[in-house]
């Protein structure tokens, strides 16, 4: 089936530490996006990248880092530098070219730091 | 600057009945326009959208309207059941910036029975 999916569902840091999201899609999508939820807000762009070896800062890059060596994978990193961590992360996919912006969504990854 | 808002937290309404989610933006240049719904602990899934060259679309129990000279879009649920309690996030796009989303802050719906 195709789909996107990240992994893990539920992730646990500890401060100072440095965690990685993972986003695989088999969509054939070349847009990839990681938002961040938090509660009473909308869905925050974190960084996106419309084609491999390729991205963009979103609204909300500080403390965050990301690589897209495959289309398939859009790695998210959580440095020690984001000073406040603890969110709901979802990972995005979509097809411009096709001249649709739906956007497809993983099921989330819920970090919190301990 | 929030591009794309969503006054209402949060909104009631007794199954059966007809749910109203509406959506207000700011940038003229947005021309297409998407309804979201989302679960706890769950990733958003597509529900509904509009481009600017209609004012009314209509899938099943769903319909979105748009009002482009008020900068105004609405979601209406009819007839309201159980399992649409949820949130409703509402996103714009526009062609230059390479249709990427701009979010509302979301609605959560609340179906009473």
């Amino acid at each position: 089936d195709g789909g996107i999916t990240q992994s893990p569902k539920y992730l646990f840091r500890k401060e100072g530490q440095n965690v990685t999201l993972s986003c695989e899609q088999n969509l054939n999508h070349d847009a990839m996006y990681w938002y961040r939820q938090d509660p009473g807000q909308g869905l925050r762009l974190i960084y996106y990248s419309q084609i491999v070896n390729d991205f963009q800062k979103g609204d909300i890059a500080e403390g965050y880092s990301v690589s897209r060596e495959k289309k398939e994978s859009f790695p998210l990193t959580v440095t020690s530098a984001q000073k406040n961590p603890t969110a709901f992360y979802l990972c995005a996919s979509s097809h411009p070219e096709q001249g649709s912006t739906e956007a497809f969504f993983g099921q989330g990854t819920r970090l919190t730091v301990v | 600057d929030q591009q794309v808002k969503q006054n209402s937290p949060s909104l009631s309404v007794q199954e059966g009945r007809i749910s109203i989610l509406n959506c207000d933006y700011t940038n003229s240049m947005f021309d297409y326009f998407l309804w979201y719904k989302k679960y706890p602990a769950e990733g958003p899934t597509f529900l509904i959208s509009i481009s600017s060259i209609k004012d009314k679309n209509e899938d099943g129990r769903f319909t979105v309207f748009l009002n482009k000279s008020a900068k105004h879009l609405s979601l209406h649920i009819v007839p309201s059941q159980p399992g649409d309690s949820a949130v409703y996030f509402c996103a714009a796009s526009f062609m230059d910036s390479n249709y990427q989303l701009i979010w509302g802050a979301g609605t959560k719906l609340i179906i009473k029975p």
